[in-house]
C-alpha cells in the first residue's frame, strides 16, 4: 500500500487478556517507531527499529509490553496482562532511515481496556 | 526531557496569523512539525535543519535557531483546514523525535 497500515484500527478488551497491535510500513522504509497517544495527551516513545539493528525498547513502560520486526518489515506490539490505564491510540511510523528525514504515521490502533 | 510548546491552544479567525512555539532544555540536531487533526494521525508539515534555516509550505513556515533551542512555526492568512493540534519534534541525535506538549489551534469563520 502507499502509506502506513495498521490493524485492527479498534481494540476493547478485558483486562487481564493480551493484545496484538499490527504494523504495516511504508515498502523500503528500513526506521519504524511506535509511539502511544493517551485521551488529549502528547505522544509518548514507544520503541524504534532501524534495519537489523538491536531496537531501542527504552520508551517500554513495562515488561509487559514487547514487541518485534520481522524481515525487516511487519512489526507486532504485544501487551500482557492488559491494564487500564494501557487504553490509549497506539501509533506506528515510519520513516525511509534513521537520518531524520519526515515521518509517515499510520491511522492508530484505539485500544480500550475495560 | 519534552520540548515545551507555547500557546498551549489559540482560536483565530479565518485570515488571521500565528504563531507557535517550540523550546528544548537541550541541544538540537533538527526538528520536525507535524499537525493532527481530531482522531487522525499527525502529518508532516516540514523538517528545519541547523543553520537558522527557514522553510515554507503553502502559507505556512518555520524557523530553527539552534543557539536558542528554539523553533517557531508561522501561520499567515489561516484557513479553516489548519484547525488541529500542532507538534513539534526534536532530535537531539538521528535516532527518535521527541515529541513537545501540542498546541491547540482552531480557526473559525
Amino acid at each position: 500500500g502507499a502509506g502506513v497500515s495498521q490493524s485492527p484500527s479498534n481494540k476493547v478488551t478485558e483486562k487481564g487478556k493480551d493484545v496484538e497491535l499490527r504494523c504495516d510500513p511504508i515498502s523500503g522504509h528500513t526506521a519504524l517507531y511506535w509511539y502511544r497517544q493517551s485521551l488529549g495527551q502528547g505522544l509518548e516513545f514507544l520503541i524504534y527499529f532501524q534495519g537489523n539493528s538491536a531496537p531501542d525498547k527504552s520508551g517500554l513502560p513495562s515488561d509487559r509490553f514487547s514487541a518485534e520486526r520481522t524481515g525487516g518489515s511487519v512489526s507486532t506490539l504485544t501487551i500482557q496482562r492488559t491494564q487500564q490505564e494501557d487504553s490509549a491510540v497506539y501509533l506506528c511510523a515510519s520513516s525511509l532511515d534513521s537520518s531524520g528525514g519526515p515521518w509517515y504515521f499510520g491511522p492508530g490502533t484505539r485500544l480500550t481496556v475495560t | 526531557q519534552q520540548p515545551v510548546q507555547s500557546p498551549q491552544a489559540v482560536i483565530l479567525r479565518e485570515g488571521e496569523d500565528a504563531v507557535i512555539n517550540c523550546s528544548s532544555s537541550k541541544a538540537l540536531y533538527s526538528v520536525h512539525w507535524y499537525r493532527q487533526k481530531h482522531g487522525e494521525a499527525p502529518v508532516f508539515l516540514m523538517i528545519l535543519l541547523k543553520g537558522g534555516e527557514q522553510k515554507g509550505h503553502d502559507k505556512i513556515s518555520a524557523s530553527f535557531n539552534e543557539k536558542k533551542q528554539q523553533s517557531s512555526l508561522y501561520l499567515t492568512a489561516s484557513q479553516l483546514s489548519y484547525s488541529g493540534t500542532y507538534f513539534c519534534g526534536t532530535y537531539r541525535t538521528a535516532s527518535k523525535l521527541t515529541f513537545g506538549t501540542g498546541t491547540r489551534l482552531q480557526v473559525t469563520l
